[in-house]
């Protein structure tokens, strides 16, 4: 079946400019999460979603980094006025949620900022 | 959470089987061992989990200790597309809002 989807799967950009990533989680997956890695480094987490809500965005790095995820599906990743450091891949996983659910990752967006 | 311990790197010859090492000293009754693979280029894969039973599945195999302090993942028969780093994780049972990647062990089956 359909495992998670990210795209665009790469994005280069200048420094300053904003973007935005997308995450499209498994169907019926309730449970969404955004990580963030950067080269040679383990996986940062960022933001959790229990449907379209996020009880959980502790790992967000500054308040120039958002998220959203609408009808408890597909989610959006937003980073305004980008920095070098943003430079990364940001990979979604999902769940089914609740009581030990294993997560589900995508293959990631390489984000660079130039 | 509590935290893991992995070895860095272990080397394995195609065929043979795989033992990968995790220390979990700390780890609480309500925390249960995952184990995710990362291979070059890709998000992290599950493999298995488990909270005090072995466990098997079509990938693998997970060992843990009676007191629970450490885990080893067996690759019954290791093949080239085994080579990946692997990754323990001890997270509760509710939830587990957020899986804490340490660097994990980079193992590399040898043809």
């Amino acid at each position: 079946g359909a495992g998670v989807s990210q795209s665009p799967s790469n994005k280069v950009t200048e420094k300053g400019k904003d973007v935005e990533l997308r995450c499209d989680p498994i169907s019926g997956h309730t449970a969404l999460y955004w990580y963030r890695q950067s080269l040679g480094q383990g996986l940062e987490f960022l933001i959790y979603f229990q449907g379209n809500s996020a009880p959980d965005k502790s790992g967000l790095p500054s308040d120039r980094f958002s998220a959203e995820r609408t009808g408890g599906s597909v989610s959006t990743l937003t980073i305004q006025r980008t920095q070098q450091e943003d430079s990364a891949v940001y990979l979604c996983a999902s769940s089914l949620g609740g009581r030990v659910r294993p997560q589900h990752f995508g293959d990631g967006t390489r984000l660079s900022i130039l | 959470d509590a935290k893991t311990t992995q070895p860095p790197s272990m080397d394995c010859a195609e065929g043979r089987a795989a033992n990968l090492p995790c220390n979990h000293s700390t780890i609480s009754g309500n925390e249960y061992v995952y184990w995710y693979r990362q291979i070059h280029s890709q998000g992290p894969q599950y493999i298995i989990h488990g909270l005090k039973n072995n466990e098997t599945n079509e990938m693998a195999s997970l060992i843990i200790t009676e007191d629970r302090k450490s885990s080893t993942l067996i690759l019954p028969h290791a093949t080239l597309r085994d080579t990946a780093v692997y990754y323990c994780i001890a997270a509760p049972e509710w939830g587990a809002n957020n899986l804490f990647f340490g660097t994990g062990t980079r193992l590399t089956v040898i043809p």
